[in-house]
């Protein structure tokens, strides 16, 4: 399973745009890369999912370059409410029927905090 | 539409005492089930996953248990808490599509637990 690194925190204000990159040098030909938000006391929630190039949703794009071995979370015009814990998790659940599947690994996240 | 709950939301208990956490999930058949720990200021650790009734696997080895005994019902336990133990537990689920796939999981409120 790869494994990811992200900056532990990061600081921004309203109306920014924010990039937070994530590395995973050995991520692995069948894995996606997705990313989750956390509030505090709450579960993860997811944001996007991507394998390679772009991705955009109504939230945040992913961008996945070539070699797959980064990718950057964009949030558009950040509001105070996107404080939050964002996690970058590199994967493939592979179900071989019949038997046992393959996990997900949660690091320790980046902490954005937005400020007015 | 799905729904995943936990119980109780919080809970304080002593060392040596036992535990039993319940999740449920609603609206949905056959899906997998996850326990999570969260310790304060770190990330999400998988504890356990399951894909189906009494088919549970361990990811980690600890003071901890769990159990599958109907479709939609998850239970974590421990029959002597320790200190170690106080967190931030999360049940998950997701329904995988095809025999190799990655889908979002769906995360539960959660239940803080404190052990004293």
């Amino acid at each position: 399973l790869a494994k990811t690194t992200q900056p532990i925190s990061m600081d921004s204000y309203e109306g920014q745009e924010v990039n937070i990159t994530c590395s995973h040098n050995n991520i692995a030909t069948n894995d996606y890369i997705t990313w989750y938000q956390q509030f505090p006391s709450q579960g993860p929630r997811f944001i996007i999912q991507g394998y390679k190039t772009k991705v955009t949703n109504e939230v945040a794009s992913l961008f996945i370059p070539a070699d797959r071995k980064s990718s950057t979370l964009s949030l558009p015009r950040v509001s105070l409410s996107d404080t939050a814990v964002y996690y970058c998790l590199v994967g493939d659940i592979v179900v071989r029927y019949g038997g046992s599947q393959g996990n997900l690994i949660f690091g320790k996240g980046t902490k954005l905090s937005v400020k007015p | 539409s799905q729904t995943i709950h936990q119980w109780p939301a919080t809970l304080v208990q002593p060392v040596g005492s036992p535990l039993s956490l319940e999740c449920t999930v609603e609206g949905t058949s056959n899906p997998n089930l996850y326990w999570y720990r969260q310790a304060a200021g770190r990330g999400l650790q998988l504890l356990f996953y399951s894909i189906g009734i009494d088919q549970i696997s361990s990811e980690v080895p600890q003071n901890l248990s769990a159990s599958r005994p109907q479709d939609r019902q998850f239970i974590l336990s421990s029959k002597k808490l320790l200190l170690s133990d106080s967190g931030f537990y999360l049940c998950a689920w997701t329904i995988l599509d095809g025999p190799s796939s990655y889908n979002e999981q769906f995360f539960g409120p959660g239940t803080r637990l404190t052990v004293l």
